[in-house]
């Protein structure tokens, strides 16, 4: 059974750095058949998929285009995780981020992180 | 970018009595790549439909799903008080590649 463990911190400063990370227990980040991503949920913006990684013989990396240019999602296989990391932050960003594992439907979810950006 | 409507946007019912939950494609999608899910207060969403009619593991038969091109049902058939909470539609574009939900519904206890 595919499990995913999340952590980072649940409070971040405005312009700074959000970073988060997604243990995978019972599957592989380099699976060839597998997508990793990452979605948030806020009362503003209800249900938002951020953006994916996955392995196909290469890395393959796909972000929605509200946060392109300030997202960045990382593999790190020797870990069996992945990472997310989104710069410059503002209170827009405050919600709960969901590591999540799934191509077409979203099959397996960690349990999610809450985040603040505040001063 | 395709837009999900859902509506209603809250349904009040009673246990045992039946749910019909709409999500409308802004354009025609493909029934392979819309999807219901369930959340509940505090906890992650849970895959329900997978291809539009297909049960995910462990789904029990009172949820169904149905439609095709722009118009989706998610479909339940009697309440058990477990179902009361939020349910989305989403849809999988591989161009450009990604996810976009539907607004949810809630359904609630009257």
């Amino acid at each position: 059974q595919v499990q995913l463990q999340q952590s980072g911190p649940g409070l971040v400063k405005p312009s700074q750095t959000l970073s988060l990370t997604c243990a995978i227990s019972g599957d592989s980040v380099s699976s060839n058949s597998g997508a990793w991503n990452w979605i948030r949920q806020s009362p503003s913006r209800g249900l938002e998929w951020l953006g994916r990684t996955y392995y196909r013989s290469k890395w393959y990396n796909d972000y929605a285009v509200s946060v392109r240019g300030r997202i960045i999602i990382t593999p790190d296989t020797s870990k069996n995780q992945f990472s997310l990391q989104l710069n410059s932050v503002t209170p827009e960003d405050t919600g709960v981020y969901y590591c999540v594992g799934g191509v077409v439907y979203m099959d397996v979810w960690g349990k999610g992180t809450t985040v603040t950006v505040s001063s | 970018e395709i837009v999900l409507t859902q509506s209603p946007g809250t349904l009040s019912l009673s246990p045992g009595e039946g749910a019909t939950l709409s999500c409308r494609a802004s354009q025609s999608v493909p029934r392979t790549f819309l999807a219901w899910y369930q959340r509940k207060p505090g906890q992650a969403p849970r895959l329900l439909i997978s291809g539009a009619s297909s049960r995910a593991t462990g789904i029990p038969d009172r949820f169904s799903g149905s439609g095709s091109e722009t118009d989706f049902t998610l479909t339940i058939s009697r309440l058990e008080p477990e179902d009361f909470a939020v349910y989305y539609c989403q849809h999988y574009s591989t161009s450009p590649p990604g996810l976009t939900f539907g607004g949810g519904t809630k359904v609630e206890i009257k």
